[in-house]
This record gives structure tokens, C-alpha cells and sequence, in this order.
């Protein structure tokens, strides 16, 4: 089993959607739970992270973690065609090393 | 200002020859990072540099992968005698320390084995 499992989609909305990406983990000691964007041919960019359970908020963006069913969650609230990337989630394993979900692949059609 | 810069940004070579990818990480950031990334894939810790301590090896997926970094500075991914199977994209990040800080993350350079 991997440690961190993501559906990598894709997947496709239209604009002004609300969007859910979920991710499940292994291991119930993680603690530090990440969302990264990545557009094409660029590195990823962290977007939010979030400490043990419950939720995150930064604008559009919200993060949840679910530690009793091992499950983290983005949601992007009226999408925008600038959205369209592909999310990462990822965990900390050990204190400096990220371990990361497959990704999915996002696309918000104007 | 700069970001993490990493070059060259494309590589091709042929099945067997040695390649060396470079990493210039944030000026400050003790802390610097390697990973890959496979088509359509997320991305695979391979090592991990903190300070002067002795780096993390344990994503190194074969002995032909090494890498060293200087001081604080300057780090450098070697693969010898590539085979098709490490054709991906390299990136490297840097924090500000290990653990649970904020890593930024290069451009990546994008390994092509023929």
C-alpha cells in the first residue's frame, strides 16, 4: 500500500464550480498534511498546509484533514480558469521529507 | 527575491553515459532537497542535505545515483551509466531548515534517456 494515495483524474469543471480533491495516508502518526500546485513544466508550489485535523481556510481554498478516517481534502470554491494545474498532496514523513500523492490533474473550462 | 534555480532545464543523452544535474538553492535555506517526478507521476524523495549533518540517502534508487553539495550552497545530482528508466524530471527545493518549513521548489530539469 502507498503511503499517501490520490486519484490522479483528470479532471474537468466548469468555471465558477465548486472543486473537491481528496487524498488518502497510511500511516495515522503523520501530522503535517500539504497541498501543492504545480503548473506545466514549472516546480510545485505550496499552497497550504495544515497541523493534525480540522480545517484551513485561505481565501477560495480550503484545506480538511479527517485523521480519524486518514483523509485530506481541497476544496476550491468558484474555480477559475487560472486554477487549471495539476494538485499534489503531501505528508511529512520524518520530519524533513515529503511524501507525496500521485496528483491530480485539474482543468476549470472557462 | 531569486528563487530556486536549477539547470540545465533539458537534458538528453544516450543509454549509458554520465549526467550531472546542478541545484542552486535559496541563499540562506540550510536545507536542500532532491526529488523526481516520472511522467503523470508525484514526486519521489531521493535525498536530502541538512547543514553539515550527514545527508539522508534513503531515496536513492540505485548506486548509480549520488549527489554532494558544498557548504551551504551549490548542489549537484549525478546519475552514471543512465538507462532509460531514469528518464523524468529532477527538482530540487530548499528550506529554511529541515523538518516542517515551507519547501520551495526549482524549475526542475527535465532528463531525457535515449
Amino acid at each position: 500500500q502507498k503511503e499517501v494515495e490520490q486519484d490522479p483524474g483528470p479532471l474537468s469543471v466548469p468555471e465558477g464550480a465548486i472543486v473537491s480533491l481528496n487524498c488518502t495516508y497510511s500511516n495515522s502518526a503523520f501530522q503535517y498534511f500539504m497541498w501543492y500546485r504545480q503548473y506545466s513544466r514549472k516546480g510545485p508550489e505550496l499552497l497550504m498546509y495544515t497541523y493534525s485535523s480540522g480545517n484551513k481556510e485561505d481565501g477560495r481554498f480550503t484545506a480538511q484533514v479527517d485523521k480519524s478516517s486518514k483523509y485530506i481534502s481541497l476544496f476550491i470554491r468558484d474555480s477559475q480558469p487560472s486554477d487549471s494545474a495539476t494538485y499534489l498532496c503531501a505528508i511529512i514523513q520524518g520530519a524533513q521529507k515529503l511524501v507525496f500523492g500521485q496528483g491530480t490533474r485539474l482543468t476549470i473550462n472557462p | 527575491g531569486a528563487g530556486v534555480s536549477q539547470s540545465p532545464s533539458n537534458k538528453v543523452t544516450e543509454k549509458g553515459k554520465d549526467v550531472e544535474l546542478r541545484c542552486d538553492p535559496i541563499s540562506g535555506h540550510t536545507a536542500l532537497y532532491w526529488y523526481r517526478q516520472r511522467l503523470g507521476q508525484g514526486l519521489e524523495f531521493l535525498i536530502y542535505f541538512q547543514g553539515n549533518s550527514a545527508p539522508d540517502k534513503s531515496g536513492l534508487p540505485s548506486d548509480r545515483f549520488s549527489a554532494e553539495r558544498t557548504g551551504e550552497s551549490v548542489s549537484t545530482l549525478t546519475i552514471q551509466r543512465t538507462q532509460q528508466e531514469d528518464s523524468a524530471v529532477y527538482l530540487c527545493a530548499s528550506s529554511l531548515a529541515g523538518g516542517p518549513n515551507t519547501q520551495y521548489f526549482g524549475p526542475g530539469t527535465r532528463l531525457t534517456v535515449l
